[in-house]
């Protein structure tokens, strides 16, 4: 069985601060690594992903995330948040042996606060 | 526009109640999924399905049930089994199973039980 933790529930953060939201998961197989961000009342869109080859991945808002297999680990990075980036932010994970027929296992959640 | 439409967006029910969740998208994807979302709990697997007239349970599926028989809807029902059942429900769609293929949600509907 796969899990996710995210340790952090509430993460504030000054404006155009650095921030990281950390997600460290445990699986006995491979898995693939997902960053998803909820705005307020609405559904989730995918922010980036780790399926393979280059441990580091970026979105196209500046957030970036690095895949580290020694310390189980995805944290997520923004070297300098904006006011818009205030959301929940969820790390997710599925394993690799079942090929398209995988399932996300969710993380409980960081809720990120931009303060001005 | 192309997307996922959950319908209603709050949705009150009695104790006792049956209570049917619509989900709809246009996007021609094959799999559609059910989560329920609970404060600090992440997002739980309800039922999927990846293919017309055929779904799976998920991690959670004790008290609710589903159908698909059209490719662009998968209504859930909040039976009067599910013990617990104040939510906030989330439909989900991808062009195949599995996880390669990016997800795209619906803005969700929040279940209450007065």
């Amino acid at each position: 069985a796969q899990s996710v933790t995210q340790l952090d529930s509430q993460v504030p953060v000054f404006e155009e601060a650095p921030v990281e939201l950390r997600c460290n998961y445990s699986s006995s197989v491979s898995v693939y690594l997902f960053w998803y961000v909820q705005y307020p009342n609405q559904g989730l869109q995918l922010l980036l992903k780790y399926l393979s080859g280059s441990t580091l991945v970026e979105s196209i808002n500046g957030f970036e995330a690095e895949f580290n297999k020694s310390q189980t680990s995805f944290h997520l990075r923004k070297p300098s948040v904006h006011i818009s980036d205030t959301a929940e932010y969820f790390c997710a994970v599925s394993d690799r042996a079942n090929f398209g027929n995988e399932k996300l296992t969710f993380g409980t959640g960081t809720r990120l606060t931009i303060i001005p | 526009d192309g997307g996922i439409t959950q319908s209603p967006k709050y949705l009150f029910r009695k104790e006792g109640q049956n209570v049917t969740l619509s989900c709809e998208q246009n996007l021609n994807h094959d799999a559609m999924y059910w989560y329920r979302q609970d404060p600090g709990q992440g997002l739980r697997l309800i039922y999927y399905s990846q293919i017309v007239n055929d779904f799976q349970k998920g991690d959670i599926a004790e008290g609710y049930s589903v159908s698909r028989e059209k490719k662009e809807s998968f209504p859930l029902t909040v039976t009067s089994a599910q013990k617990n059942p104040t939510a906030f429900y989330l439909c989900a769609s991808s062009i195949t199973g599995g996880t390669l293929a990016e997800a795209f949600f619906g803005q969700g509907t929040r279940l209450t039980v007065v």
